[in-house]
């Protein structure tokens, strides 16, 4: 089955900086790529997707990029903000099967 | 719409207790999971159901049972609660099984003691 694994397990970065968090899948036929983000206390919520298909993609301050040869994903966060002070989880999945999570990367925004 | 609801928000049990955690989803979705999220391990799928009337083992279905009552109800059972049963419980849906979002409930805190 899918694995994924994701870095780093914590981040710290100053308020305005850009954040960065990395995945990797071990299946080359996984074909979408979620990043769920988590609030303290509160559900995962998605914040954007990819597809296979698609090697970018962006929404205002944040983007995730694709690189199926070396099967990672990352995901993008400029200016941060406190708001953006979170637990981020990326996942894959296989056509029809349920997504693989990864561990979650603990982000804090230091204002 | 409420979206995905779960009950209880909190739960604390003995060990060999029991307990059913009851989930709901108004959004006419066909699949519905269950994970368990624990400090460190993200979340992990316990079992899932793709349609009415299916279910199947996801990575860590030991100790636990799954009902599908209707297409909006999704229950899971612990019938001798564990210490290491200790978790947040989410429950999610999802149009079908390939569908892109998935949509979490508020999640129930269970302690074992």
């Amino acid at each position: 089955g899918e694995n994924v694994e994701q870095h780093p397990s914590t981040l710290s970065v100053q308020e305005g900086d850009s954040a960065v968090i990395k995945c990797t899948y071990s299946d080359s036929a996984s074909n979408y790529f979620p990043w769920y983000k988590q609030e303290l206390g509160k559900r995962p919520q998605l914040i954007i997707d990819i597809r296979s298909n698609v090697g970018e993609k962006k929404d205002q301050r944040i983007a995730v990029t694709l690189n199926k040869t070396a099967k990672h994903f990352s995901l993008h966060i400029t200016e941060t903000q406190p708001e953006d002070s979170a637990v981020y989880f990326c996942a894959a999945r296989l056509r029809s099967t349920p997504l693989v999570f990864g561990k979650g990367t603990r982000l804090s925004v230091i204002a | 719409n409420a979206g995905v609801t779960q009950t209880p928000k909190f739960q604390v049990l003995k060990t060999g207790q029991s307990m059913t955690l009851q989930c709901a989803q108004d959004m006419n979705h066909n699949s519905m999971y269950w994970y368990r999220q624990d400090p460190g391990m993200g979340l992990r799928l316990i079992y899932y159901s793709a349609s009415e009337g299916t279910t199947d083992k996801g990575e860590v279905p030991n100790g636990y049972n799954v009902s599908r009552l209707n297409k909006r109800e999704f229950s899971l059972r612990l019938e001798s609660a564990a210490p290491s049963q200790t978790s947040v419980y989410f429950c999610a849906s999802s149009e079908a099984i390939g569908s892109q979002e998935q949509y979490f409930g508020p999640g129930t805190r269970l302690t074992v003691t």
